[in-house]
């Protein structure tokens, strides 16, 4: 099984809202990703999880605040956005076995902020 | 950084048509992903080639790390493979964290 799932589908929050996205997978992967995808655009790269610890922090503002409860989960918290925050979030999970370091991608959350 | 370019950026084609996709690197890498994304926006996996070169039914991939490229080849397109096709690659001297920079990618349009 390689999927990653992710809730919710879609979220529409005003820039005064706190809300969370969710991410999990069951792959006994050890990395998870958060990327942000604009509309025509590829993805961005905004934080890297390795063995439940941040690893990569792209220099995201820190109305994101991302959480990785345990090895299974991953979290993105928002707050104060902006409308230009609306876009696709995506999250990814891969080995860190050295076995592969092929990432699989949930299927997004596409976020709308009024 | 490492640029990722990828070309045609945009593509129409028939039903049954073959076309070739390209993605050309700035720097070496670690790895290479090629992806489908649908229209829903969901991120396929097709290969996942640091080099040589894999076959999956219609669809065939090629790297060729020492030159800096990497070639998708699909065959008798069907309308289902419309979307955009990413290809993304783990720069080389990256630490290790497998992070993935995307091309610009290629918009593929198969009519019936």
């Amino acid at each position: 099984d390689t999927e990653v799932t992710q809730t919710p589908k879609h979220l529409v929050m005003g820039m005064t809202n706190k809300k969370s996205l969710k991410c999990e997978q069951h792959m006994g992967h050890r990395a998870m990703y958060w990327y942000k995808q604009k509309a025509k655009k590829p993805p961005e790269l905004m934080f890297v999880y390795s063995y439940e610890k941040l690893s990569i922090n792209e220099s995201v503002p820190s109305r994101f605040s991302p959480e990785c409860p345990n090895s299974s989960l991953l979290n993105l918290h928002l707050h104060a956005l902006q409308p230009e925050d609306s876009a696709l979030y995506l999250c990814a999970s891969s080995p860190r076995d050295g076995s592969s370091y092929e990432q699989y991608f949930g299927p997004g959350t596409r976020l709308t902020v009024t | 950084g490492i640029q990722v370019e990828q070309s045609p950026p945009d593509l129409i084609l028939q039903e049954g048509a073959n076309s070739t996709l390209r993605c050309n690197f700035s720097d070496s890498v670690n790895n290479l992903q090629w992806f489908h994304q649908n229209p829903w926006g969901q991120l396929i996996n097709l290969f996942y080639i640091p080099s040589g070169t894999k076959q999956n039914g219609r669809l065939s991939a090629t790297t060729v790390a020492t030159e800096r490229y990497s070639l998708l080849y699909i065959s008798s397109s069907q309308t289902t493979d419309s979307g955009v096709y990413f290809c993304a690659v783990e720069p080389g001297m990256n630490t290790g964290f497998q992070k993935l920079v995307f091309g610009t990618g290629t918009r593929l349009l198969v009519s019936p």
